[in-house]
């Protein structure tokens, strides 16, 4: 069973971008694809993005179009997601989650396992 | 986009008790692509059901997803110490995938 493990909180100032990493620990890692999501204090889930590492072929939603990117380091089995402009808005836990289905782009599926989640504070 | 609306928002319930948690799209959900989760304080989501109504693996069989079209549900048939929990719905039928708000199941 794949295990998702994600990196360190993170404490950001308004402006500057945050990278987050997210290692799979064994499985197929190349064909499914590892999709980032969030979920702001007392909020619910928001998709953002995935990518299909076999294909580094990424898939965004429109609200983050242009301010995420999303990539894949096949040698570590590793996906990064990196959000720029942060803002206070963008204070949250972020989650990596594997597509339920292997060689579907990120958001068609279901998403199974999630990695623990990092917590990304932006503060001046 | 889907918005998926869940109803209540909380959930009072002692243990042993039956909890029903409604999940509502804003337009018919294809082939029953409605996923539920359950978020336990601190924990990240984990998968309970998918297809509306298909445990998955190690579920127990007290959860119980129903549906179609626009109206989904999922039944806890009788709540243990561990349930009490946010459970979110999400659906996958239409691009982007989206969740409800949750809904919070909280002990009496």
């Amino acid at each position: 069973q794949v295990q998702l493990v994600q990196s360190g909180a993170e404490v950001k100032r308004p402006g500057s971008s945050v990278k987050v990493s997210c290692k799979a620990s064994a499985g197929a890692f190349g064909g499914y694809a590892i999709n980032w999501l969030r979920q702001a204090p007392g909020q619910g889930l928001e998709w953002m993005g995935g990518i299909l590492p076999i294909s580094e072929m990424t898939k965004y939603a429109q609200e983050f179009e242009g301010r995420v990117t999303i990539t894949t380091d096949k040698s570590t089995s590793t996906t990064f997601m990196e959000l720029n402009s942060l803002t206070s808005a963008d204070t949250a836990f972020y989650y990596c989650a594997r597509e339920s289905a292997p060689l579907a782009p990120g958001g068609t599926w279901w998403f199974d396992p999630w990695g623990q989640g990092t917590q990304v504070t932006v503060s001046s | 986009e889907i918005v998926l609306t869940q109803s209540p928002g909380t959930l009072s319930l002692s243990p042993g008790e039956g909890a029903t948690l409604s999940c509502r799209a804003s337009q018919s959900v294809s082939s029953s692509y409605i996923v539920w989760y359950q978020q336990r304080f601190g924990q990240a989501p984990r998968l309970l059901i998918y297809g509306a109504s298909n445990r998955a693996t190690g579920i127990p069989d007290r959860f119980v997803g129903s549906g179609s079209g626009t109206d989904f549900t999922l039944t806890i048939t009788r709540l243990e110490p561990e349930d009490y929990a946010v459970y979110y719905c999400q659906q996958y039928g239409r691009s982007p995938p989206t969740f409800g708000q949750g809904t919070k199941v909280e002990i009496k």
